[in-house]
């Protein structure tokens, strides 16, 4: 199974801010990652697909990157609403796993 | 506009057995694929298994943990997924999401578009 590790497990950060998240693979998955964001008790909703596509519906404010073993995903420029947990997950061989998550709270 | 709904959560003890139903409708489900995801309390996402639309023979895969002891099945008449747990055990515990798979076919670049708001199940004796 390719292992896939998410870096901070989670970070404090100001309404305004540029924040990244790193995501990485076990082994090269092209571009075959996907991100979802989940509040508490909600279910995930798909942020970016392909590794920089934005979902429709998604703020602009978001974005993807990377490629082969390495991504991530930066917020523009953080709103409240924005506060969550970031999970990154691989779509290229099965089973299809997910990162760990990055929480982003408020500081 | 697609609508995902889970019930049949509960508490059950180890060893027991308990079927999930999600009740599908937005969409032309007879052509989806379906996953199965759950989340531990406290914890990360998991992938626990998918069945295929008919028309791709209406195969199902499973994840390693829950393999020969969960079954995925579904109902396109009645637009409605299934997953039958069986011999369940505490690690077990989690909610149970059920989600559409895009694109429904073979793609390295798929991922899970719509989710359901999720089923608690709860193994404990």
């Amino acid at each position: 199974d390719i292992q896939m590790t998410q870096s901070p497990s989670s970070l404090s950060a100001s309404v305004g801010d540029r924040v990244t998240i790193t995501c990485r693979a076990s082994q090269s998955i092209s571009i075959y990652l996907n991100w979802y964001q989940q509040k508490p008790g909600k279910a995930p909703n798909l942020l970016i697909y392909a590794a920089s596509s934005l979902q429709s519906g998604v703020p602009s404010r978001f974005s993807g990157s990377g490629s082969g073993t390495d991504f991530s995903l930066t917020i523009r420029s953080l709103q409240p609403e924005d506060f969550a947990t970031y999970y990154c997950q691989q779509s290229y061989s099965f089973p299809k796993t997910f990162g760990p998550g990055t929480k982003v709270d408020i500081k | 506009e697609v609508q995902l709904v889970e019930s049949g959560g509960g508490l059950v003890k180890p060893g027991g057995s308990l079927r999930l139903s999600c009740a599908a409708s937005g969409f032309t489900f007879s052509n989806a694929w379906m996953n199965w995801v759950r989340q531990a309390p406290g914890k990360g996402l998991e992938w626990v298994g998918r069945v295929k639309s008919k028309s791709d023979a209406g195969t199902t895969d499973y994840a390693v943990p829950v393999k020969g002891r969960f079954t995925i099945s579904r109902d396109d008449s009645e637009n409605m997924l299934y997953l039958q747990m069986n011999s369940l055990q505490t690690e077990d515990t989690a909610v149970y999401y059920c989600t559409t798979e895009t694109p429904p076919y073979s793609s390295p670049s798929s991922y899970f578009q719509h989710w359901g708001q999720g089923a608690l199940v709860t193994v404990s004796s």
